[in-house]
C-alpha cells in the first residue's frame, strides 16, 4: 500500500485565520480523498480531490471553506478558512488507486484545534 | 436515520473470548463492503473487505446478509492487541468511491 504523509501531524489555530494541510504520497494515485472526523464521531468526506480540475465537494461542504488542490498524482492540500471552533476536527486525507479504486488507504491525520 | 449504523460499544470482553459486532445499511443499492480499524489517535486501516460469500482472516470473519442489509464481523480468541474501534464501511451503488462510514463499535480487551 502507499505510504501517506499529512503536514502539519496537529495546529492550534485563532478563529478567523486559515490553515493549509498537504498530504504527500510515496507513488501516483488515482484517486485522492479528504475527510473529516469531528470529536467522537466517525470520518465524512468532504470532497474528492481531482488532479488538474477543480475538487468534487460533498453535500454541506463548498469550495470557499474548504479550497482543494491537487496539482499533480502525489500531492494534495487541503486549507480550512475562516477558521471557527467548530472546525475543530481531525482532517484525513485518503487515497485510491485505479486497480483497486473501492480499497482506500488513510493519511496519519492532522488534529486541529481552533481557539 | 442513518445510513451505516453500529452499536458504539464498547465491548469489554476478556482475553480469549469471541466476540461479534453487527452493521446495519439503509441503501439496498450498495456495492461494497469492509471493516476498518482504528486505533486511538490514529488513522484507520483496512481490516477486511466483505464478500457475499464470507471470508475469513485468521481468527476474523466477516459476514454480508444483503436481504437483511446487515454486515458482521467475528473475532475469535480475542487478544489485547484487537482492542480498537471497528468501523463499518459501506460504498453505495451511483456513490463513486464514496466511503460510507458507520460511527464505530468500540472494543477493549481485557485480561
Amino acid at each position: 500500500s502507499a505510504v501517506i504523509s499529512q503536514k502539519p501531524s496537529r495546529d492550534i489555530c485563532q478563529r478567523g485565520t486559515s490553515l493549509t494541510i498537504q498530504c504527500q504520497v510515496d507513488s501516483q494515485v488515482t484517486m485522492m480523498f479528504w475527510y473529516r472526523q469531528q470529536p467522537g464521531q466517525s470520518l465524512t468526506l468532504i470532497a474528492t480531490a481531482n488532479q488538474g480540475s477543480e475538487a468534487t465537494y460533498e453535500s454541506g461542504f463548498v469550495i470557499d471553506k474548504f479550497p482543494i488542490s491537487r496539482p499533480n498524482l502525489t500531492f494534495s492540500t487541503l486549507t480550512v478558512s475562516n477558521m471557527s471552533p467548530e472546525d475543530s476536527s481531525i482532517y484525513l486525507c485518503s487515497v485510491a488507486d485505479i486497480t483497486s479504486t473501492d480499497t482506500q488507504y488513510f493519511g496519519p491525520g492532522t488534529r486541529l484545534t481552533v481557539l | 436515520r442513518k445510513e451505516v449504523e453500529q452499536d458504539p460499544g464498547p465491548f469489554n470482553v476478556p482475553e480469549g473470548a469471541t466476540v461479534a459486532f453487527n452493521c446495519t445499511y439503509s441503501n439496498s443499492a450498495s456495492q461494497s463492503f469492509f471493516w476498518y480499524r482504528q486505533d486511538c489517535r490514529k488513522e484507520p486501516k483496512l481490516l477486511m473487505s466483505v464478500y457475499s460469500s464470507g471470508n475469513e482472516d485468521g481468527r476474523f470473519t466477516a459476514q454480508l446478509n444483503r436481504a437483511s442489509q446487515y454486515i458482521s464481523l467475528l473475532i475469535r480468541d480475542s487478544k489485547l492487541s484487537d482492542s480498537a474501534t471497528y468501523l463499518c464501511v459501506v460504498i453505495f451503488t451511483g456513490g463513486g468511491n464514496k466511503l460510507t462510514f458507520g460511527t464505530g463499535t468500540q472494543l477493549k480487551v481485557e485480561l
